[in-house]
């Protein structure tokens, strides 16, 4: 356990499906943060959260739009997605305050695409 | 960002101690070395990081060269569930209230720890 939750844990959807992933942390930190793993491929990042404020976008397409409402919850919405879109999407959470780069991951959610 | 080299793969034997390289010849004095390793279908587990001294957590130790150039990372006793991807990264430290600290993943080394 790393204080880091993630759900769900496994998401099957349709290409016109709308889906949500969801994040919780309970670490008390003030970063966080979306990466996506795709099959044999490193982490990318995707978004970043700090102080609540998105403060990186690293081009995302826009069918994955994201949602912090506080410092603890981050949200991943999901509309009109490829099968490329199939991966596993990881939460991590920081003390962005510290300046570290120690990140707390969450389990993941296995995205598949249909 | 410096970038780092790590060999993609290496083997141990359960018991025996892993050392992981890793090379990042063009670090800069202000820059830290961090390790992460991701165990399948996981997410990425903060292991350890520094700047030039050696450390040592409960996990592994941390051994830079006195040139910076090269780290190792050493599991000391490895067992199975070692077995993982690790990843070698280097960065800046952010400064307080940074935009975000954000990591960018290698290819890493997958450790096989074998019977």
């Amino acid at each position: 356990e790393t204080g880091v939750t993630q759900t769900p844990r496994h998401l099957v959807m349709g290409m016109t499906n709308k889906k949500s992933l969801k994040c919780e942390q309970h670490l008390g930190h003030n970063a966080m943060y979306w990466y996506k793993q795709s099959a044999k491929k490193p982490l990318e990042l995707m978004f970043v959260y700090s102080l609540e404020e998105r403060v990186e976008n690293n081009s995302v397409p826009s069918r994955f739009s994201p949602e912090c409402p506080n410092s603890s919850h981050l949200f991943l919405h999901l509309h009109t997605l490829q099968p490329e879109d199939s991966a596993l999407y990881l939460c991590a959470s920081s003390q962005a305050l510290l300046g570290t780069y120690e990140q707390y991951f969450g389990p993941g959610t296995r995205l598949t695409v249909t | 960002d410096a970038k780092t080299t790590q060999p993609p793969s290496m083997d141990c034997a359960e018991g025996r101690a892993a050392n992981l390289p890793c090379n990042h010849s063009t670090i800069s004095g202000n820059e830290y070395v961090y390790w992460y390793r991701q165990i399948h279908s996981q997410g990425p587990q903060y292991i350890i990081h520094g700047l030039k001294n050696n450390e040592t957590n409960e996990m592994a130790s941390l051994i830079i060269t006195e040139d910076r150039k090269s780290s190792t990372l050493i599991l000391p006793h490895a067992t199975l569930r070692d077995t993982a991807v690790y990843y070698c990264i280097v960065r800046v430290m952010a400064p307080p209230y940074n935009a975000g600290n954000m990591l960018t993943f290698g290819g890493g080394t997958r450790l096989m720890v074998k019977p």
